[in-house]
């Protein structure tokens, strides 16, 4: 299995709260990724890193903001949290795109962080 | 942009029947396609993906699936289903022109399995 660790596995906090995911890898792959699973939409997109302070928006990215200061840990942020970022979040890990130079493009995934927001 | 469909919410089949899970894609080129499943509360994790070469791959746990051009298509199946099949299955798609991480996943189709 991957050695992908996300901390924490539950929280419930409070609307207008900050709240700080973290993921964490030893398998030193280059980009990492956050993605947000809710019933009915399958897994979207947040935000990815594709090295050390590089990173980009994904497809759902308002309220959220990342920051990646070591290979090895991706932060999530939501700097506010609101009701509708009540879902559970996952961290998912790839050594590189899909040409047989780069890695195999698969996503390994962590094993997710329930977060509900009051 | 790219997309995926995977028209079926929830399949049920009986042990030992066979399964076919549909997944169409939307993508301007050949994509890097993928088939993940997820157990309640676990991550999810890769059964099978094709990025180029033959057109039918094979997997883990005896799944296989169809690369199919014309049809936009790359369905999951395996011959004969186990109660430990029973989980949510999705499709995703990757950009050949960006990094692959960066897929696209259906919304999932969640099997059961009768006894």
């Amino acid at each position: 299995d991957a050695g992908i660790t996300q901390s924490p596995r539950h929280k419930v906090t409070e609307t207008g709260t900050p709240v700080t995911l973290r993921c964490h890898q030893t398998e030193n792959h280059r980009y990492m990724y956050w993605y947000r699973q809710d019933p009915g939409h399958g897994l979207r997109l947040i935000h990815y890193s594709y090295g050390v302070k590089d990173t980009d928006k994904g497809e759902v990215s308002d309220g959220y903001s990342v920051s990646r200061s070591k290979t090895e840990d991706f932060l999530l942020t939501l700097e506010s949290a609101t009701s509708s970022q009540t879902s559970v979040y996952f961290c998912a890990i790839s050594d590189g795109t899909g040409s047989s130079a780069q890695g195999t493009g698969e996503l390994f995934f962590g094993e997710g962080s329930r977060l509900t927001v009051l | 942009a790219q997309s995926v469909t995977q028209p079926d919410i929830h399949i049920t089949v009986s042990e030992g029947a066979s399964l076919e899970l549909r997944c169409n894609y939307s993508y301007g080129a050949t994509p890097y396609l993928f088939w993940y499943v997820q157990s309640p509360g676990q991550g999810l994790q890769l059964l099978l993906k094709y990025f180029s070469g033959d057109t039918l791959v094979q997997g883990i746990k005896g799944f296989e699936a169809e690369f199919k051009r014309s049809q936009s298509s790359f369905n999951l199946r395996k011959p004969s289903v186990h109660w430990s099949d029973a989980a949510e299955y999705f499709c995703a798609v990757g950009a050949r022109d960006t990094n692959a991480g960066k897929s696209t996943f259906g919304d999932g189709t969640t099997l059961t399995v009768k006894p």
